[in-house]
């Protein structure tokens, strides 16, 4: 089978604007989870959809922002981009709800 | 409540030598504890994971000691290979919402 997708692999981007990430889970998977990673605060758990529906969220605000299709395909939006928002942002996605989560290689944006 | 507690910060161990990296958790309400490594430029890749109704798991070089009384668990890498040479992140859940540690840079010398 083949793993998690994301893309684009780079972004780079200038403040204020707004970007979409976009992730397609393991075949057959219908949970997809968003993590963000930087070097100061690590892992950190955006959200998480299941049968497109957000099932968890993160302590991130309401700027980053994401869903899940009937194919369970995600994307994630951030908007008014801000400087610390650069990071490397992981999709990891799982059967169902409750299972082992398998990690994408990840979409490294930049704000400039 | 939320945080896993993870250390040492960096490792660093010889060819055939042992590495250990310890984590600790609060929140008795997390049931799944997987061990990731992660090569730079690269997503975590699962290692190996336990539940809290046993206290060891191997598979192949890597055992997960799980101490439920104490909330710590430890990765163990028998025979450390140069290969070996990545982050390895701890992470905690109850439900698909992984808790990371910080991290352990480990890495083994010929």
């Amino acid at each position: 089978k083949a793993g998690v997708t994301q893309t684009p692999r780079y972004l780079i981007k200038t403040r204020g604007q707004q970007v979409t990430l976009s992730c397609s889970p393991i075949s057959g998977h219908r949970s997809v989870s968003w993590y963000q990673q930087t070097p100061g605060q690590g892992l950190q758990f955006l959200f998480e959809y299941f049968s497109e529906t957000q099932r968890n969220k993160g302590n991130f605000p309401g700027r980053f922002s994401g869903r899940q299709f009937s194919n369970s395909r995600s994307e994630m939006n951030v908007s008014t981009l801000e400087l610390g928002d650069s990071a490397l942002y992981l999709c990891a996605s799982s059967p169902s709800m409750g299972n082992t989560q398998y990690f994408g290689p990840g979409t490294r944006l930049t704000v400039l | 409540q939320q945080q896993v507690k993870q250390s040492p910060q960096s490792l660093i161990v010889q060819k055939g030598g042992i590495s250990i990296i310890n984590c600790a958790y609060e929140n008795t309400a997390f049931d799944y504890f997987p061990w990731y490594q992660q090569f730079p430029g690269k997503g975590p890749a699962l290692l190996i994971a336990i539940r809290p109704d046993v206290s060891e798991k191997k598979e192949g070089r890597f055992t997960i000691s799980f101490n439920k009384s104490a909330k710590q668990f430890s990765l163990h890498i028998m025979d450390s290979q140069p290969g070996d040479s990545a982050t390895y992140f701890c992470a905690a859940s109850k439900t698909d919402k992984l808790i990371f540690g910080t991290g352990t840079r480990l890495q083994v010398f010929p």
